[in-house]
């Protein structure tokens, strides 16, 4: 599985745009990007993912460059709840993507 | 559905018992894994399973062991506890063999090995 690296820390002003950039290299044309996030202790929760295209949900929406290289989650209006860590991983390819490895997350910081 | 259930929350171990952790899911899923958290830290794969009858190794699998006798249960056991196993377990599952299946997690257990 291809590796992702993520900044370890970001703050972000309440009711404004988060936007956590990913960089996924080495990744191959039949893996797809995943985003999770997970609040304290919590497990973690699935946020969106995509292989090409933008994609769009209600919580968040997730930018793909067009080579593929890298990615940003984006939270449109983020509230004191989106404190949380951000984990943005690849998976899918040759493998079936059931070796599923997290990195170390970014840290989001909404602050009032 | 009740998603992935994962007992108990927390236990607390002394060196050298040994427990098992239960993870079950009512997904139907055949892919089922098992993470373990320090603190501050991100999530290492210990073991997974493709489907029932077929375990395989993650990052992280030396002191501990899986089995997979059904589809819903991937009970995680450990033998000989170490304080280096204190640790949030948490177990999750996806669809097969569907690249765009996301994973579900459950909520955790919290193991203290004294």
């Amino acid at each position: 599985d291809a590796k992702t690296t993520q900044p370890p820390s970001m703050d972000c002003a309440e009711g404004r745009a988060a936007n956590l950039p990913c960089n996924h290299s080495t990744i191959s044309g039949n893996e797809y990007v995943y985003w999770y996030r997970q609040i304290h202790s919590q497990g973690p929760q699935y946020i969106i993912h995509g292989l090409k295209n933008n994609e769009t949900n209600e919580m968040a929406s997730l930018i793909i460059t067009e080579d593929r290289k890298s990615s940003t989650l984006i939270l449109p209006h983020a509230t004191l709840r989106d404190t949380a860590v951000y984990y943005c991983i690849v998976r899918g390819g040759n493998t079936g993507g059931f070796k599923t490895i997290f990195g170390a997350g970014t840290r989001l910081f909404v602050k009032a | 559905n009740a998603g992935v259930t994962q007992t108990p929350k927390f236990r607390i171990l002394k060196i050298g018992q040994s427990m098992t952790l239960q993870c079950t899911q009512d997904m139907n899923h055949n892919y089922m894994y098992w993470y373990r958290q320090d603190p501050g830290m991100g999530l290492k794969l210990i073991y997974y399973s493709v489907g029932a009858g077929i375990t395989d190794k993650g990052e992280v699998p030396n002191g501990y062991n899986v089995s997979r006798s059904t589809t819903e249960d991937f009970p995680l056991r450990l033998e000989l506890a170490a304080p280096s196993q204190t640790s949030v377990y948490f177990c999750a599952s996806s669809q097969l063999g569907q690249n765009n299946s996301p994973l579900h997690f459950g909520n955790g257990t919290r193991l203290t090995v004294t």
